[in-house]
């Protein structure tokens, strides 16, 4: 099993609520990713997990909050978004961060509007 | 630092041709190369990827890429395309026991004409 799925698949919100985004994987992976892809752009990494913790902040505005409650799981809490947060928003796993297998497996996506 | 640069952001091909997307990276150390298709809608799907070892893999649906490390380059390639190949398609390096961050090039969208 190579998947990783991703919840909800499309997600509309005011710049006034909050939501969170889920993803899970079970294929044993100890590094989690979430990425963010504008239209007709490449995907840009945000955050990072290694053994549930973050390993990698990529500069990314508070507004997104990650979290990982365990090896399995991944959740980016989004708060006070702005419309220009509209993208599609990409979790991934590979089995850790020591490159002896270093791809990344990728869901499908949840594509986030907001209004 | 590493960076990807795809020449050509919208290929075509007809039914039947030869597919060949093109990669050139640049890294500072040896890197692992990858390359992920993306079909409309969706997340990215892994193709292939050269980490060591032998410089022609081959990957899924009939793709096969070369790690020409004088030419610091690492093109995709198919014999016969198939409508079902149109998409979109991304090279990404990252480089060994770097975070596997992903450096992504800006993509090549693959049309296939009858």
């Amino acid at each position: 099993d190579t998947e990783v799925t991703q919840t909800p698949k499309h997600l509309v919100m005011g710049m006034t609520n909050k939501k969170s985004l889920k993803c899970e994987q079970h294929m044993g992976h100890r590094a989690m990713y979430w990425y963010k892809q504008k239209a007709k752009k490449p995907p840009e990494l945000m955050f990072v997990y290694s053994y549930e913790k973050l390993s990698i902040n990529e500069s990314v505005p508070s507004r997104f909050s990650p979290e990982c409650p365990n090896s399995s799981l991944l959740n980016l809490h989004l708060h006070a978004l702005q419309p220009e947060d509209s993208a599609l928003y990409l979790c991934a796993s590979s089995q850790d961060l020591t490159g002896a297998l270093p791809e990344a497996f990728f869901g499908q996506g949840t594509r986030l509007t907001v209004v | 630092a590493q960076s990807v640069t795809q020449l050509g952001s919208h290929v075509s091909v007809s039914e039947g041709a030869l597919v060949l997307l093109r990669c050139n990276y640049s890294s500072s150390v040896p890197p692992y190369l990858f390359w992920y298709v993306q079909y409309p809608n969706q997340g990215l799907q892994l193709l292939l990827k050269y980490t060591t070892g032998a410089t022609l893999v081959k990957g899924i649906n009939g793709f096969e890429a070369e790690f020409k490390k004088s030419e610091t380059s690492f093109h995709l390639t198919k014999p016969s395309a198939h409508m079902s190949d149109a998409a979109e398609y991304f090279c990404a390096v990252t480089r060994p026991r770097g975070g596997n961050k992903l450096t992504f090039g800006t993509g090549t969208q693959l049309k296939v004409e009858l």
